[in-house]
Formats: structure tokens, sequence, C-alpha cells
């Protein structure tokens, strides 16, 4: 069964101050990893796709990376306004559904 | 576009009784999915339609769930009967094979049902 593992759950961070999620997985075969932001109240909004080892995407002060066995999404100098949950999902050949972790959520003080 | 609208945003209702969940997905989208988020067990696939046709359903917890998709523009969710442990926030997701392709789900913002 696909597992998709996520650390810390929590996260709380001054304004600047930069740091690392982790996603494990643990899947037969990956076919993609996706991270997705949350907001409370909202639905998950997604953020970047990941396909193989060593692929990098940034966005803004977000950036993540892909290794054979994790992906991390690591934030520049967070703001306030980074203050969310962010989720990562996993796909798998010949199946179109994302099997996603529990989540960490980030809180950014100013 | 208007995005994936789910009604209603917020249910209670005592155990028992029947709810129904809907959800109307972006259109041109031909994949929908249903997701339940509780704090206990995260984001969970219960079940996906193609083409209005259900594809997997094998997250559906028990009989009392049922999903159907009788157009591509409208999908259900219904549980009968509802019990406390059905509580939590419900989501509808909708994409298309390209999108899907790339791992981008478009979600609605959830129902909240509440079982008492």
């Amino acid at each position: 069964e696909d597992q998709v593992t996520q650390s810390p759950e929590a996260l709380r961070l001054q304004e600047g101050e930069s740091s690392s999620l982790n996603c494990s997985y643990t899947v037969s075969g990956l076919r993609g990893l996706f991270w997705y932001r949350q907001d409370p109240g909202k639905g998950p909004e997604f953020l970047f796709t990941l396909y193989s080892a060593g692929e990098e995407k940034e966005k803004e002060r977000l950036k993540a990376t892909l290794t054979k066995k994790e992906s991390f999404l690591h934030i520049t100098a967070p703001k306030p306004e980074d203050s969310a949950t962010y989720l990562c999902a996993v796909q798998v050949p010949r199946d179109y559904k994302l099997s996603f972790g529990a989540g960490t959520t980030v809180t950014v003080r100013a | 576009d208007a995005g994936v609208i789910q009604s209603p945003r917020h249910e209670v209702t005592e155990m028992g009784q029947e709810v129904t969940l809907r959800c109307k997905p972006i259109s041109g989208h031909d994949y929908l999915f249903w997701y339940r988020q509780t704090m206990m067990r995260g984001l969970e696939l219960l079940i996906y339609f193609n083409n209005n046709v259900p594809i997997d359903d094998s997250g559906m917890p028990e009989d009392r769930f049922s999903a159907k998709m009788p157009n591509a523009s409208f999908s259900t969710l219904k549980i009968q009967p509802s019990e406390p442990r059905d509580s939590a926030v419900y989501f509808c997701a909708s994409s298309s094979l390209g999108a899907l392709n790339t791992g981008e789900l478009f979600f609605g913002e959830g129902s909240r049902l509440t079982v008492l």
C-alpha cells in the first residue's frame, strides 16, 4: 500500500527564519510527487509537480526537491502570508488518483 | 471560471439521518474526486469518476456511503444513515487529463459535516 509521511506535524517560524518540510514516500513506482497548500477553511491548492530524483521547482519563497525516497519543501525567509498547511501527494503509474500525506502546518510569526 | 462548487458548506445533523453533499465540477473537466479530511486520518480518497463512470470506489468506508454522477456537471455523495464518526470535511475536486498528468486537482471549498 502506498504510504506518504510528512514531518514535522507543525512548524512555528519567526518571519525570515528559513526551514524545510519533509515528505517521505513508499510506493510501488512513482509517477509524480506533488505539493499543495491549504489555507484554513479552504480546499488544497496546487503548488508543484516533481517527476524524478534530482528535480527542483521554485515559486517565490518556496523550493521543492525530490530524491528517490523523499521530497523537501524549503521555505526561504518566510513571511506571515506563508502560514498554511502544506500537503504532499503521490501518484503511481496507471492510476490517476492522488494519495496525500497528513500535512505540515506552518505558522510564521511577524 | 467559477471553480468547483460544493453545497452545503456546513451541515449539522443527527445520527441516523440521511446526508447528501453536492458538487458541480469545473466545466470541461472529465475527472471528479471525492475526498474526506479529518484530523486523525488526513485527506482520504473516497471515490473518483471519469466521464461520469466510477473508476475506483475502494475508499468508500461502507455501504452507508454512495456516490453518483448522473451527468458531467453534477455529483452527489450520500450517507445513509449517518453516524458521528462520519463528521469530517468532504472535498470534491475535478480535473482534466492534461492537468492530472501534472497532478493538479482543483478543489472546492469543502462541506463540513457534523453528525451529533
